[in-house]
């Protein structure tokens, strides 16, 4: 049974980097058909999606994120990572990592991890 | 890229059905057969109820079923329980990225 873990700071300053890790257990992350994706939610607020890695190493992001937005596949230790610059308070979130199949669909998630932007 | 369109809250007594609607444009819900559906309660990570439109995954009750008219979604709960209620996002493949809804809450009377 897949499972993934995120890992990562929770407490960044503004403009600078956000860094998070998704380890998968019970599978490989090389393995077709997946994709690898963040997203996040905003206290009291809904889900955004941030983006996705295939397993062929190709990236989608979401649009009004993705000038700062790095999503990236360590195949050795079998996780994903997400980097955000420049950050601001409205990047005060729950970030989850979730897995999809060919349905995009996200069938497997993380417990999510809160990342707050302050000084 | 716009937010599908959900209502803000729904309710419903126990053993009644409810609709959640999900209204997007001919970009997302009416161009692709993957929307999908989540469930979430307070604190916890989202969980998956439908996707492509109608299809539910192995231990979703099949209290839970999908359907989409055009531009729009919904997703239908019947026989309503307590632990229904719950926040519930739909989603939907949109080309070169995804986007959801801005979610409904469910209230169970």
């Amino acid at each position: 049974q897949l499972q993934l873990q995120e890992s990562g700071s929770g407490l960044v300053k503004p403009s600078q980097t956000l860094s998070l890790t998704c380890a998968v257990s019970g599978g490989s992350i090389s393995s077709g058909g997946y994709s690898w994706s963040w997203i996040r939610q905003p206290p009291g607020k809904g889900l955004e999606w941030i983006g996705y890695i295939y397993h062929s190493g190709s990236t989608y992001y979401n649009p009004s994120l993705k000038s700062r937005v790095t999503i990236s596949v360590d195949r050795s230790k079998n996780q994903f990572s997400l980097k955000l610059s420049s950050v601001t308070a409205a990047d005060t979130a729950v970030y989850y990592c979730a897995s999809a199949g060919t349905t995009f669909a996200f069938d497997i998630w993380g417990q999510g991890t809160m990342v707050t932007v302050s000084s | 890229q716009s937010a599908l369109t959900q209502p803000r809250s729904v309710s419903g007594s126990p053993g009644q059905s409810v609709t959640i609607s999900c209204t997007g444009t001919s970009s997302d819900v009416g161009g692709y057969n993957y929307v999908s559906w989540y469930q979430q309660h307070p604190g916890k990570a989202p969980k998956l109820m439908i996707y492509d439109v109608s299809k539910r995954p192995s231990g979703v009750p099949d209290r839970f079923s999908g359907s989409k008219s055009g531009n729009t979604a919904s997703l239908t709960i019947s026989g309503l329980q307590a632990e229904d209620e719950a926040d519930y996002y739909c989603c939907s493949y949109a080309g070169s990225y995804t986007v959801f809804g801005g979610g409904t809450k469910l209230t169970v009377l």
